[in-house]
């Protein structure tokens, strides 16, 4: 069955320091991947979009590399800063103009 | 962008009864999609609203249940049906950013609460 698995254990860091958020999955062969961001009562804004072809897609702070052999996506942000403090969603491209979303991970920066 | 926006924010309903949601998008898009998130999970596609003709649900979803209107490139309703505790999620609508690109914009949820 497809699975898209993102850090089970929310992540905990310094300010400044860089998170780094994993998402795997199995049984997709997605023409992109996508990167979201979610804040409590609210809904998901995107962030960033790398394709199959593409190995790493930068945008200010964050970065994203995809790697279709391993079937994984990284996401960083670098120094980070409490206002990243939010839940990560990963989602994958179903090759029918749909969505499907990973569980998130839940960034929490402290200053 | 497209700014989209959802009524109502939030309700309180009682079983057996019925609410409908409604998803408003300031600029014409292609497609319109509902999602529903349970506490700590991953947004759920329920079904693809299209315009002029039925929607198409995802698997587990039934149109009896949760019905879908889409009477222009702007609007959508959601309603679910026969409620019970278990229909007590965020409801999200989400349209695509631009025709041609797979991103998507989402509204803000409608948080149900069915006592």
């Amino acid at each position: 069955s497809q699975k898209i698995e993102q850090n089970s254990e929310a992540l905990n860091i310094q300010e400044g320091k860089t998170a780094t958020l994993t998402c795997n999955y199995t049984n997709y062969s997605p023409a992109y991947l996508q990167w979201y961001r979610q804040d409590p009562g609210r809904g998901p804004v995107f962030l960033l979009l790398i394709r199959e072809n593409e190995k790493e897609k930068r945008k200010e702070r964050l970065k994203v590399t995809f790697d279709t052999t391993l079937k994984q996506s990284l996401f960083h942000i670098t120094a980070s800063q409490p206002a990243d403090s939010a839940t990560y969603l990963c989602a994958l491209d179903r090759n029918d103009y749909k969505l499907s979303f990973g569980a998130g991970t839940t960034v929490t920066v402290r200053a | 962008s497209a700014v989209i926006s959802q009524k109502p924010s939030r309700d309180i309903c009682q079983r057996g009864t019925s609410l409908t949601i409604q998803c408003q998008v300031d600029s014409q898009v292609t497609m319109m999609f509902w999602y529903r998130q349970q506490p700590g999970q991953s947004l759920t596609l329920i079904a693809t609203a299209n315009q002029g003709s039925e929607a198409t649900y995802e698997s587990g979803f039934v149109i009896d249940k949760f019905p879908i209107s889409r009477p222009n490139l702007t609007f959508s309703t959601l309603t679910v049906s026969n409620m019970s505790p278990e229909d007590s999620s965020i409801y999200l609508c989400s349209a695509d950013r631009d025709l041609g690109v797979e991103t998507q914009y989402f509204g803000p949820g409608t948080r149900l609460l069915v006592l």
